[in-house]
C-alpha cells in the first residue's frame, strides 16, 4: 500500500472549516484514500473514504486532486469535539488488504 | 449500523499470568478482524488479520504464540495475550470488516491493558 505524508499538528478556531491535507504520491489505479480519526483513548472513528470522486457525507468532504497524488478532508464547521488526531491511509480492495496507521495530523479547534 | 464492541475496556493483571480481550461485531459480520497496539503517544500498530475459520496471519515481529488470536465465528474474535509482562501494557484495539458489504472496516473501543 501506497505511503502517506501528513502535516504533524494543525490548529482551527470553533466554526471555520478545517482543511487537512494528505499527500499520496505512489498511489496506485486501485488503492482508495481513507481517513479516520481517533479521539484521545478511543478507537479510531471512520469518517470517509473515495476512489477518485469528490466525496461528501454528514461528517466531512473529500477533495482528492486529479492526479489522485493528494488529497483534503474538509470538517465543515470545526467544533471542538473535533480535536483528534487524523489519519489518511491508502488502502486496495482486496481481501488482503490492511489499514497500516502513519502518524496523524493532530488537530487542535480552539475557542 | 457498524458496531464494534470490545470488552473488557480495560484491564490490570499480575505479571505471567494470562488476558483474553473478546471484539464483537454487533449488527454485521465480520469476514475480517484485524488487532492492533497502540503505545502511548504513538500510531496504531497491526498485530495480525484474521478471516472467520482460519489461522491469523501475524506482522512481522509479533510473536503468535504470546497474542493468541481466535476468530472462530463470523461475530467474534479474541486475543489473549499470554504470559503477560509490564512491557505488554498498552492499549489494545480491534477492527472488523464485513468484505462483502463494505470496504472500511470499524474499530472497538479499545482495551487498556496494564500489567503489573
Amino acid at each position: 500500500d501506497a505511503k502517506t505524508t501528513q502535516p504533524p499538528s494543525m490548529d482551527c478556531a470553533e466554526g471555520r472549516a478545517a482543511n487537512l491535507p494528505c499527500n499520496h504520491s505512489t498511489i496506485s489505479g486501485n488503492e482508495y484514500v481513507y481517513w479516520y480519526r481517533q479521539i484521545h483513548s478511543q478507537g479510531p472513528q471512520y469518517i470517509i473514504h473515495g476512489l477518485k470522486n469528490n466525496e461528501t457525507n454528514e461528517m466531512a468532504s473529500l477533495i482528492i486532486t486529479e492526479d489522485r497524488k493528494s488529497s483534503t478532508l474538509i470538517l465543515p464547521h470545526a467544533t471542538l469535539r473535533d480535536t483528534a488526531v487524523y489519519y489518511c491511509i491508502v488502502r486496495g480492495s482486496g481481501t488482503a488488504s490492511k489499514l497500516t496507521f502513519g502518524t496523524g495530523t493532530r488537530l487542535q479547534v480552539t475557542l | 449500523g457498524a458496531v464494534v464492541s470490545q470488552h473488557p475496556s480495560w484491564v490490570i493483571c499480575k505479571s505471567g499470568t494470562s488476558v483474553k480481550i473478546e471484539c464483537r461485531s454487533l449488527d454485521f459480520q465480520a469476514t475480517t478482524m484485524f488487532w492492533y497496539r497502540q503505545f502511548p503517544k504513538q500510531s496504531l500498530m497491526l498485530m495480525a488479520t484474521s478471516n472467520e475459520g482460519s489461522k491469523a496471519t501475524y506482522e512481522q515481529g509479533v510473536e503468535k504464540d504470546k497474542f493468541l488470536i481466535n476468530h472462530a465465528s463470523l461475530t467474534l474474535s479474541t486475543l489473549t495475550v499470554t504470559s503477560a509482562h509490564p512491557e505488554d501494557s498498552s492499549f489494545y484495539i480491534c477492527s472488523a470488516r464485513d468484505q462483502g458489504r463494505w470496504t472500511e472496516a470499524f474499530f472497538g473501543q479499545g482495551t487498556r491493558l496494564t500489567v503489573v
